[in-house]
């Protein structure tokens, strides 16, 4: 099934650094959201976006909708070990009449105390 | 409200045998999702149900795949005569209808999962 691209895939990064992945789409959709997903769990939505330019903040994250509706953007700020984990981006498509959204493939993080 | 749940979250089965998953959504959504994920891979859509109405199947969702939502409440899938191929993470979300300055925000809440082991 179609997927949405992320990147980077996976990044090792030191522990208080910032984070910043994105996800880009080839058609525009008119939500994005984005989820963190632990080993053997479900993911947990952390922050959703409804307009194109809007910048939404979850504490130390931080996520925006790209102007071309194409794209959206994931910041974490001053990491922690427990930020460890899958981060999946998710688009719904303007034309989706059941809302089902598209995922991106994931972005693996890892923080080294 | 204690979230999207489902039932079991482990499920082992050998090739050829059917099995079966329920899905309970936080009370009062009225759109209930099922998602299929397989290693590496983010979700991938398998079907959507408006209340108790089927309203969408994927090109995912094969014949041996059969989903119900009775009285728009729980809902259950169904995988007949299992395949190994079938093996994964099988995900459910319910989201409310929730419209806000005549936009309609839909986020989507998921369960923890199933995972099934088709042997």
């Amino acid at each position: 099934g179609q997927q949405l691209n992320q990147s980077p895939q996976s990044m090792f990064i030191q522990e208080g650094e910032d984070v910043s992945m994105n996800c880009t789409s080839s058609s525009i959709f008119n939500t994005w959201l984005w989820y963190k997903q632990d080993p053997g769990e479900g993911p947990v939505l952390l922050i959703a976006l409804y307009k194109a330019g809007e910048l939404t903040s979850n504490g130390r994250l931080t996520a925006q909708f790209g102007i071309t509706r194409k794209d959206s953007f994931l910041n974490i700020s001053a990491s922690i070990p427990s930020d460890v984990g899958i981060y999946f981006c998710a688009g719904q498509s303007p034309t989706s009449g059941t809302y089902k959204y598209i995922f991106g493939t994931g972005t693996r993080l890892k923080v080294l105390a | 409200d204690t979230g999207v749940s489902q039932n079991p979250r482990h499920k082992i089965t050998k090739r050829g045998q059917n099995v079966t998953f329920r899905c309970d959504p936080i009370s009062e959504h009225n759109r209930l999702y099922w998602y299929r994920q397989t290693l590496g891979q983010g979700p991938e859509f398998l079907t959507y149900f408006q209340n108790e109405a089927q309203l969408e199947k994927s090109r995912l969702l094969s014949d041996r795949f059969s989903a119900e939502r009775p009285k728009g409440s729980f809902s259950t899938l169904e995988i007949q005569r299992t395949e190994q191929g079938d093996s994964a993470m099988y995900l459910c979300a319910s989201s409310p209808t929730k419209r806000t300055g005549g936009a309609v925000h839909n986020e989507q809440f998921f369960g923890p999962g199933t995972r099934l082991t088709v042997l």
